[in-house]
């Protein structure tokens, strides 16, 4: 098993523009969420999505969206970058709506 | 408004002594608590759940909805315990978490 797997690892990138974030879930997740983890705080929740619809979208501007596709990979789009954007963004999958999460390792996007 | 608190940075222990990693929660419901535990260079992994009532590498966390606290324990602690440990509440509806800050415990030999 492959576990959660994203892409790309590290990214840079400057203010204003675009990024796409990938994740692939633990094959049989039909489950995927977003967090967003600044450096010396705990991960926040972005997005959740179940069966390919949202299910459930944390307190960030609309600047972040994101997407799951059919075969239940899913992509965490953020528009005109902020420095403040600069974390590591975390994906988590999990087999059904309400079970235990398990997480990537992450994809560190730094903005300058 | 739901939140996680966890009072302690950083905490320091000498190997064999016991750990107690606080925890304390709001929130206005019947949350499920859990524990996610990140060692150096690894992903963040689960650790225990409150409904599991599991004790997982001789840890063992106990819900207070009294005093809304999930403090996570264990009465030997080893080197191999070190990590970046963090404490999270799922509201009912089990779809998000909200994580607390984190609190890193280094276990001294």
């Amino acid at each position: 098993d492959a576990g959660v797997t994203q892409s790309p690892t590290h990214l840079i990138k400057t203010r204003g523009q675009q990024v796409t974030l990938r994740c692939s879930p633990i094959s049989g997740h039909k489950s995927v969420s977003w967090y967003q983890q600044v450096l010396g705080q705990g991960p926040q929740f972005i997005f959740q999505y179940y069966e390919k619809e949202e299910r459930g979208r944390g307190n960030f501007p609309d600047r972040f969206s994101a997407r799951q596709f059919p075969n239940y990979s899913s992509e965490l789009n953020v528009n005109a970058l902020l420095l403040g954007d600069s974390a590591l963004y975390l994906c988590a999958s999990s087999p059904r709506d309400r079970e235990g999460y398990t997480f990537g390792s992450g994809t560190r996007l730094t903005v300058v | 408004a739901q939140r996680v608190t966890q009072p302690e940075k950083l905490l320091s222990v000498f190997k064999g002594a016991p750990v107690e990693l606080k925890c304390n929660y709001s929130y206005s419901g019947s949350p499920e608590l859990f524990w996610y535990v990140q060692y150096s260079r690894q992903r963040l992994q689960l650790l225990l759940r409150h409904i599991s009532r599991e004790s997982i590498k001789g840890f063992t966390a106990d819900l207070n909805k009294g005093e809304t606290s999930f403090h996570l324990k264990k009465p030997f602690a080893q080197e191999e315990d070190s990590a970046m440990y963090y404490c999270a509440l799922s509201p009912y509806n089990f779809n998000k978490f909200y994580f607390g800050s984190g609190t890193k415990l280094n276990v001294k030999p």
